[in-house]
């Protein structure tokens, strides 16, 4: 299996456009996760996904923010408007389990909005 | 609310010197996971561990869940360069959401 598969890799944009990042999961694996990781802030779960429903959007930052999974192999991440504090590493994950199986983690999207 | 706390922040040793960073949780949980980042890369998971007093060795890494489940430990004995990076643990929180601590940052210096 080739592993989470994540786009762009690296996305650099100017504040108030759209931006979108792109994430196909491991398949059989029924959980996917948005991280998000900066030096203040660490490693924060934004969303998580269960067979394409979203389970917990608690950590999304606000409403600029948006997470779909249309279907089992395909997941985005949406910014609009972006703004420079939404610079960051955004990582895809995907699971068998929300808690207790191993997170496998894409090689992450790094994105800085100027 | 719930957190998963990690000391030291940072941790800069000696090639050869053993290294340990340390997990705690307000609550009791009933798992815990362990991760590398590399330099530049992503998360990749070491280890679960699950039960009370439960210690698992992998070559050089000891890891340890402590009696009560609010904390854990990562040694490393006798460190070397290939062991740089950042070191995370992370443990279920409201319910089900898998939290990360800050992470102990590990510089080896040769």
């Amino acid at each position: 299996d080739a592993g989470v598969i994540q786009s762009p890799r690296h996305e650099v944009t100017e504040m108030g456009q759209e931006v979108t990042l792109r994430c196909k999961p491991i398949s059989g694996h029924d959980y996917l996760f948005w991280y998000r990781q900066t030096m203040m802030r660490g490693l924060e779960l934004l969303i998580y996904f269960n067979n394409n429903v979203p389970i917990d959007d608690s950590g999304m930052p606000e409403d600029r923010f948006s997470a779909k999974m249309p279907n089992a192999s395909f997941s985005t991440l949406k910014i609009q408007p972006s703004e420079p504090r939404d610079s960051a590493v955004y990582f895809c994950a995907s699971s068998t389990d929300a808690t207790t199986g191993e997170l496998f983690f894409g090689e992450g999207s790094r994105l800085t909005v100027l | 609310g719930q957190q998963v706390m990690q000391i030291p922040q940072y941790q800069h040793v000696q090639e050869g010197e053993d290294f340990t960073t340390y997990c705690n949780s307000s609550t009791t949980l009933s798992n815990i996971q362990w991760y590398k980042q590399r330099p530049g890369g992503h998360p990749v998971f070491l280890i679960q561990l699950v039960k009370s007093g439960e210690v698992k060795k992998q070559k050089r890494l000891t890891f340890q869940f402590g009696e009560a489940k609010k904390n854990s430990s990562l040694h490393i004995t006798a460190t070397q360069t290939t062991d740089v990076g950042t070191y995370f643990c992370a443990g279920p929180t409201s319910g089900s959401r898998l939290t990360f601590g800050e992470g102990t940052q590990l510089t080896v210096n040769p």
